[in-house]
């Protein structure tokens, strides 16, 4: 069955600088999506960044990066120039093509100003 | 409208009694999701439909929980005799469909039993 771990249930990150949420996952699919998702207090889940597995480069989204490793299967994302609007909970998720979207537990994330 | 619409945004019910959720899809969006996320965790998954019919509904945890979705584009989860352990955030989301279409998700029912 394929899981999604997130390992760091809270980050904090100085205003500016860069911070590195982590993710891993298990499958035994060689296609899949990973996406970041990120949700604010309002509850909504908002989607910050994706990547195919087929695709080596990795996926960039203005300040939001992603560190894709396949074989190891890992799926960071790394924000630069935090701001403070960045606060928030942020869940990896994985889906292999099909409908069936599996998620994280989450990592908070406080911008310390 | 333009995003994913959740009614009520806050529901709080007695332990035994019966509830409604809604949720009206990004116009046009053929696939449905309800998931629930407890508190601390992730999203987890309870149903999808595509169109008018539940394509996957093992994800909801027992037979009290039942959804629709009559006309393929507004569904409403229903729970029927509510127990404490159900009170969490009930979130829906819509895509386009596809293999990849991200999930479009609304601000949630935060469903309290007491």
């Amino acid at each position: 069955a394929q899981t999604v771990t997130q390992s760091q249930p809270e980050m904090s990150v100085q205003e500016a600088e860069t911070v590195t949420l982590s993710c891993t996952y298990d499958t035994s699919e060689s296609d899949y999506y990973l996406f970041w998702y990120k949700q604010p207090p309002s509850r909504q889940m908002i989607l910050v960044i994706r990547q195919e597995a087929y695709k080596q480069q990795n996926a960039t989204e203005n300040r939001f990066s992603v560190n894709f490793q396949k074989a190891a299967k890992s799926f960071s994302l790394k924000i630069s120039d935090s701001q403070l609007g960045d606060a928030a909970m942020y869940f990896c998720a994985y889906t292999s093509g099909t409908y069936k979207y599996i998620f994280g537990t989450g990592t908070r994330l406080k911008v310390l100003a | 409208g333009a995003g994913v619409s959740q009614t009520p945004s806050n529901k709080v019910t007695e332990k035994g009694k019966y509830v409604e959720l809604r949720c009206d899809p990004i116009s046009g969006h053929t696939a449905l999701y309800w998931y629930r996320q407890s508190l601390g965790q992730g999203p987890e998954f309870l149903i999808y439909f595509q169109g008018t019919g539940a394509a996957d509904d093992s994800g909801l945890p027992n037979d009290r929980f039942f959804a629709v979705r009559p006309e393929g584009s507004v569904s409403t989860l229903k729970i029927q005799r509510t127990e404490r352990g159900d009170s969490a955030v009930y979130l829906c989301a819509s895509t386009q469909g596809g293999s990849n279409s991200p999930l479009h998700f609304g601000n949630g029912t935060r469903l309290t039993v007491t």
